[in-house]
């Protein structure tokens, strides 16, 4: 089985902050994703990585960035956390093209 | 532009009934599509999923039938169980990478 581990279930930080979430796969796989999901709104793509260091963004990309230094970790970076940045964070990682992604259980970040 | 759409926020139903939950595409370059089950506070879990060759595919209680003519795909569940009680997303992939589009979900909420 696939395991997708995030490193923190639930974060509390302030406005301004700067945010790392870890996610780490066990799989070996090259493709991975950070999405967010809203109520009312899905699932949205923040940024994927499709190998080491190789990076793009996805549909919201606006306030975050990304680290791939190794193959099985993807970070996600908020470089000054706002408000309208609290959200359920969620990492995926896939192993090839009719594969379905794989998630971690996910991140609740709320910002205050 | 929302290329997948869920345009049910909701579905309640009796428990052994048959649970039907409906999704809509505007990509004619989507070629694989799946369904994912998410309780509150988990990362979503994959439970089908269906390329674009086939129209129909069925694993247990779950179905997903594809209409690539109309544009549309169903998730049918029978008979329908109280733990199935969680939000569906439907998905979608097309093209050369591996990255999901996701609907908005609908809540699915079966009755004892």
């Amino acid at each position: 089985d696939v395991k997708v581990t995030q490193s923190s279930r639930y974060l509390v930080k302030r406005t301004g902050e700067k945010v790392f979430l870890e996610c780490v796969q066990d799989m070996d796989h090259e493709n991975m994703f950070w999405y967010r999901q809203d109520p009312g709104l899905g699932l949205r793509l923040i940024y994927f990585s499709y190998d080491v260091k190789m990076k793009e963004k996805g549909d919201i990309p606006e306030g975050y960035s990304v680290s791939r230094e190794k193959k099985e970790r993807f970070s996600l970076i908020l470089e000054s956390a706002s408000t309208n940045q609290t959200s359920m964070y969620l990492c995926a990682t896939v192993r090839g093209p009719n594969s379905p992604l794989h998630f971690g259980n996910g991140t609740r970040l709320t910002v205050t | 532009d929302q290329q997948v759409k869920q345009n049910s926020p909701s579905l309640s139903v009796q428990e052994g009934r048959i649970s039907i939950l409906n999704c809509d595409y505007t990509n004619s370059m989507f070629d694989y599509f799946l369904w994912y089950k998410k309780y509150p506070a988990e990362g979503p879990t994959f439970l089908i999923s269906i390329s674009s060759i086939k129209d129909k595919n069925e694993d247990g209680r779950f179905t997903v039938f594809l209409n690539k003519s109309a544009k549309h795909l169903s998730l049918h569940i029978v008979p329908s169980q109280p733990g199935d009680s969680a939000v569906y997303f439907c998905a979608a992939r097309g093209g050369s990478n591996y990255k999901l589009t996701f609907g908005k979900g609908t809540l699915l909420t079966v009755n004892p």
